[in-house]
């Protein structure tokens, strides 16, 4: 069966960077795109974007140009969302998705914590 | 960007009646790629109903959805104890953005 494994919890500084990886596993991972959704505490959810997993074509949402990077590493299925110049604000709880035959976010990691904090 | 309005807010209802909940699009959302997602606190939202009107995998019958264009609803035919929940409207055509969610509550 389709499953997303994220890493752990993360608490970083205010200006530094973080890397949250996304192991694929139970299909071919070069076949489907791989989308990244936030939410902050007691928030809703905010789309970050998207990269293809199979020639590294990315998406990505407008106030997060210049400070975020989506890639993967075919030979270990996995999928990495890098944020930079972190700020407080980007305190939330990070989720990688697997699209559907439609092209939606379908499959869900089970997310990742990140905590910006001084 | 295209913005998605949910309505209403907040939704307070009993076991066993009808839940309409609504997504408005500031555009029009191409070739009806639009998704409905439930939430519950502490999991990650699970995928319900994509292409407007496509049922996802396992999901009960209860389940509906409709429209096209700007004007979109996810129905709920009969509220079952496990159906309350936050839903979140999502448009994936261009670039991806969620509404802000409607919550199911118990009246």
């Amino acid at each position: 069966q389709v499953q997303l494994v994220q890493s752990g919890a993360e608490v970083k500084k205010p200006g530094a960077s973080v890397k949250v990886s996304c192991k694929a596993s139970g299909y071919t991972f070069t076949s489907y795109g791989i989308s990244w959704v936030r939410q902050a505490p007691g928030q809703g959810l905010e789309w970050m974007g998207w990269i293809s997993a199979y020639n590294g074509n990315t998406n990505y949402a407008q106030k997060l140009q210049g400070r975020v990077t989506m890639t993967t590493d075919t030979s270990t299925s996995t999928a990495y969302m890098e944020l930079r110049s972190l700020r407080s604000d980007d305190t939330a709880v990070y989720y990688c998705a697997r699209e559907g035959s439609g092209s939606q976010p379908a499959y869900w990691g089970q997310g990742t914590l990140v905590t910006v904090s001084s | 960007e295209i913005v998605l309005t949910q309505s209403p807010g907040t939704l307070s209802l009993s076991p066993g009646e009808r839940a309409t909940l609504s997504c408005r699009a500031s555009q029009s959302v191409s070739s009806s790629y639009l998704a409905w997602y439930q939430q519950k606190p502490g999991q990650a939202p699970r995928l319900l109903i994509y292409g407007a009107s496509s049922r996802a995998t396992g999901i009960p019958d209860r389940f509906s959805g409709s429209g096209s264009g700007t004007d979109f609803t996810l129905t709920i035919s009969r509220l079952e104890p496990e159906d309350f929940a936050v839903y979140y409207c999502q448009q994936y055509g261009s670039s991806g953005t969620f509404g802000q969610g409607t919550k199911v509550e118990i009246k």
